[in-house]
């Protein structure tokens, strides 16, 4: 089975500040890699879907990049209500695997 | 507007069974794949299992292999996880998701509020 290494698994930052999540496959998995993000008490939402694609409707503040087994997810100037917890999700062909996590806070 | 409506969480024994059930409306429910997705209390999310349309095509992930069955009734735009055999590490809320795209099963764009189960005796 394909691992998702996600870090880091909490950061604070301050409104206005650029942030960034990474996430490792443990295999290639080509850019088969989505961003989730999950505010407390609710569902996640799709961010961004095949490694940089954002979803329609998605703030322009979110990008996604990488390919093979190295990616990256990026808040360009983080507003208050990005607070939540961020996944990043593999698929290959049989299964789905979601990264641990990582939980945004503002300073 | 897709919604998704989860029902029948709720508390069964260990050992036990339940019957998820997920209504589906906004969308043509027969042409997507459809999952679910668990969260224990406090933790992240984890696949349990995704059906592909025609029904043809199931996957589970290895921690409910032989335990879970997912089923769909298209004429009732309904999606179903069937749970024997409960654990206490079953425990979670239950979500149903939907794909980005029709025949694909990867990218879950849509989710139900989730049904909690809660396994204990």
């Amino acid at each position: 089975d394909i691992q998702m290494t996600q870090s880091p698994s909490s950061l604070s930052a301050s409104v206005g500040d650029r942030v960034t999540i990474t996430c490792q496959a443990s295999q290639d998995i080509s850019n088969y890699l989505n961003w989730y993000q999950q505010k407390p008490g609710k569902a996640p939402n799709l961010l961004i879907y095949d490694a940089s694609n954002l979803k329609r409707g998605v703030p322009s503040r979110f990008s996604g990049s990488g390919s093979g087994t190295d990616f990256t997810f990026t808040i360009s100037s983080l507003q208050p209500e990005d607070t939540g917890t961020y996944y990043c999700q593999q698929y290959d062909f049989v299964s789905l695997t979601f990264g641990g996590g990582t939980k945004l806070e503002i300073k | 507007e897709v919604q998704l409506l989860e029902s029948g969480g709720g508390l069964a024994q260990p050992g036990g069974s339940l019957r998820l059930s997920c209504a589906a409306s906004g969308f043509t429910f027969s042409d997507y794949a459809m999952s679910w997705v668990r969260q224990a209390p406090g933790k992240g999310l984890e696949w349990i299992s995704v059906i592909y349309r025609g029904s043809y095509t199931t996957h589970y992930a290895d921690s409910v292999k032989g335990r879970f069955n997912i089923s769909r009734d298209d004429s009732k735009n309904t999606l179903y996880l069937h749970l024997y055999n409960l654990r206490a590490d079953d425990t979670a809320l239950y979500y149903c998701a939907k794909d980005l795209y029709s025949g694909s099963g990867s990218r879950l764009s849509d989710w139900g509020q989730g049904s909690l189960v809660t396994v204990s005796s």
